[in-house]
């Protein structure tokens, strides 16, 4: 079945670096990809998304790139803020209703 | 426009008893997901409606759980009896279909904590 892979956590930065999630994805035909962040005490909030292959989502500063040659849908920030403390999770849209969530990735920026 | 509202957002409570949470959907929003969050296991969607009625509830751990949508604006999720492995943060989400392409709106969630 689909399944969503992301690398483990946590993830400590200091302020103003870059940041690299890893996702790869598992499905079947042609998958909407997401990524959504929780930012504590709070629900999950989407952040971007891509609905086809090569699409790049993009929004706060945030990138990811659907890349259908290797199942990947890494996000990206140039430089980081305090305020992206927060744990990010990779999803994927298929055929079905369901989203697939992978585990989450929690970041930790320090000033 | 208000958000998903979820209730109680805190609630503890000693095993065995009956706990009830309460989700109201974003209005217009037809389909509707209850979401399970632990440390262990990460994210776990346990049921989903669409248009009221309950589409796959593969995700629900047990019996003791059950979960309804009598209406477009109002859905439960309870715990019967309760054990203190139920701790957990449960999120209710709401979208437009077909959720794989669309963006689910989360809750904020209600914490529960089974002594």
């Amino acid at each position: 079945g689909d399944s969503v892979t992301q690398m483990e956590g946590p993830v400590t930065l200091s302020e103003e670096a870059f940041l690299t999630i890893n996702c790869t994805y598992t499905a079947t035909g042609y998958p909407s990809l997401f990524w959504y962040v929780q930012y504590p005490g709070e629900g999950l909030q989407l952040l971007l998304k891509a609905t086809k292959a090569d699409d790049k989502g993009s929004n706060k500063g945030f990138e990811a790139t659907y890349r259908k040659e290797t199942t990947s849908f890494h996000l990206e920030k140039g430089s980081v803020q305090v305020s992206d403390s927060a744990v990010y999770f990779c999803a994927l849209g298929g055929g079905s209703e369901k989203l697939v969530f992978g585990k989450g990735t929690k970041l930790t920026v320090n000033p | 426009d208000a958000g998903v509202i979820q209730s109680p957002r805190h609630e503890v409570t000693e095993m065995g008893q009956e706990v009830t949470l309460r989700c109201k959907p974003i209005s217009g929003h037809n389909s509707l997901f209850w979401y399970r969050q632990t440390m262990m296991r990460g994210l776990e969607l346990l049921i989903y409606f669409n248009n009221n009625v309950p589409i796959d509830d593969s995700g629900m751990p047990e019996d003791r759980f059950s979960a309804k949508m009598p209406n477009a604006s109002f859905s439960t999720l309870k715990i019967q009896p309760s054990e203190p492995r139920d701790s957990a943060v449960y999120f209710c989400a709401s979208t437009l279909p077909p959720a794989s392409t669309g963006e689910l709106f989360f809750g904020e969630g209600s914490r529960l904590t089974v002594l």
